[in-house]
């Protein structure tokens, strides 16, 4: 069946430095991936999204990239503030019996120090 | 745009009682969901639906049941609620190929 792999939390960095969450999948044939974001008490909202191999999705300084060959869609921010401190999920989504529903990863939380 | 609209927002139940959560979005999206969200469990699927007058299960779908009688709604109904229910649920609503769209959440809490 299909997964998602996420790197434990909480990640911690401090304003300004640059960041990484590992996010890796499993799954058949091609399916679209997803980084969603959630803040503290809030439902969690689209961040980016890529639908096919090398694609790149980009949104808010943050960037993923489709990575078949490693089965890969790694978050990265050049400089991270500290509003961006929540939750993130990775995601990925393929239609399969006339469905089109998501698996989520666990969510790696981050916080943002000043 | 209103979304995808979740009520009510907070609620405490004693253990036994039924109740609903409502759903509901205007972006006409054939594909709705509702997910448990717990500490440490990530997003955990309870029901789906992929268009009007069909649902079916996800992984948790014990103690709830759903409808979808138009392509606006999905309550999610509590047949009689148990403290092992107590946990934030989502809805969200989604085009085919695009991502989801959540709703705010529901903290339920059942005593």
């Amino acid at each position: 069946g299909n997964s998602v792999t996420q790197m434990e939390g909480p990640v911690t960095l401090s304003e300004e430095a640059f960041l990484t969450i590992n996010c890796t999948y499993t799954a058949t044939g091609y399916p679209s991936l997803f980084w969603y974001v959630q803040y503290p008490g809030e439902g969690l909202q689209l961040l980016l999204k890529a639908t096919k191999a090398d694609d790149k999705g980009s949104n808010k300084g943050f960037e993923a990239t489709y990575r078949k060959e490693t089965t890969s869609f790694h978050l990265e921010k050049g400089s991270v503030q500290v509003s961006d401190s929540a939750v993130y999920f990775c995601a990925l989504s393929r239609l399969s019996g006339g469905s089109y529903i998501p698996t989520f990863g666990r969510g790696t939380s981050l916080i943002v120090h000043p | 745009n209103a979304g995808v609209t979740q009520t009510p927002k907070f609620q405490v139940l004693k253990t036994g009682q039924s109740m609903t959560l409502q759903c509901a979005q205007d972006m006409n999206h054939e594909y709705m969901s509702w997910y448990r969200q717990d500490p440490g469990m990530g997003l955990r699927l309870i029901h789906y639906s992929v268009g009007a007058g069909i649902t079916d299960q996800g992984e948790v779908p014990n103690g709830y049941n759903v409808s979808r009688s138009t392509t606006e709604d999905f309550p999610l109904r509590l047949l009689s609620a148990a403290p092992s229910q107590t946990s934030v649920y989502f809805c969200a609503s989604s085009s085919l190929e695009g991502g989801y769209t959540f709703g705010s959440g529901t903290r339920l809490t059942v005593v």
